[in-house]
């Protein structure tokens, strides 16, 4: 059982390259959800997704665009890389009614 | 989502019960309070969580006063494996899909 899987794992952009995070989770789960680490920072959402086909804006929106393709994937798109967007990307899951929230194992992305 | 409150830092003996607290005065009726931890440079991993009695698992316990407006969660032998941050996380359980995690309390087990 893989859980939440999150590709790439490490990642080295220079500034105005584009990229796409992607995450996919076999739970069968309806929410998904990005969230951005900074170091020595808590978690700040970026986007989230309560089902196929739908997506919101989170805390943290600005540079970011999302892809709710199909129930099991929730891509997270840079369309032009900035410093500031360096951090460790996290991608989660949740079912409608669960108590639980997987995260999959995070993606460090630098920008230079 | 109700807001919620944490200190920053604590620090705990090998052993010993680990008390973290939690404040969420606006917390309404059909909110729980939930807990993660997220050990260094891996994602969150889920606690416990509660409504308004307390709760008890293999992990932790959770202690909710009685007008909910607090919590607190015991690790009640902590190790050194327990450093960690600790998140506290209110919400209903159903219908409010956007999950907010606040700065944690940075949690240092010492030997």
């Amino acid at each position: 059982n893989a859980g939440v899987t999150q590709t790439p794992k490490f990642q080295v952009l220079k500034t105005g390259q584009s990229m796409t995070l992607q995450c996919a989770q076999d739970m069968n789960h309806n929410s998904m959800y990005w969230y951005r680490q900074d170091p020595g920072m808590g978690l700040r959402l970026i986007y989230y997704s309560a089902s196929e086909g739908t997506t919101d804006k989170g805390e943290v929106p600005n540079g970011y665009n999302v892809s709710r393709l199909n129930k099991r994937e929730f891509s997270l798109r840079l369309e032009s890389a900035a410093p500031s967007q360096t951090s460790v990307y996290f991608c989660a899951s949740r079912d409608r009614y669960g108590n639980t929230i997987y995260f999959g194992e995070g993606s460090w992305l630098t920008v230079v | 989502d109700a807001k919620t409150t944490q200190p920053p830092s604590m620090d705990c003996a090998e052993g010993r019960a680990a008390n973290l607290p939690c404040n969420h005065s606006t917390i309404s009726g059909n909110e729980y309070v939930y807990w993660y931890r997220q050990i260094h440079s891996q994602g969150p991993q889920y606690i416990i969580h509660g409504l308004k009695n307390n709760e008890t698992n293999e992990m932790a316990s959770l202690i909710i006063t009685e007008d909910r407006k607090s919590s607190t969660l015991i690790l009640p032998h902590a190790t050194l494996r327990d450093t960690a941050v600790y998140y506290c996380i209110v919400r209903g359980i159903q219908g409010a899909q956007k999950l907010v995690f606040g700065q944690g309390t940075r949690l240092t087990i010492n030997p």
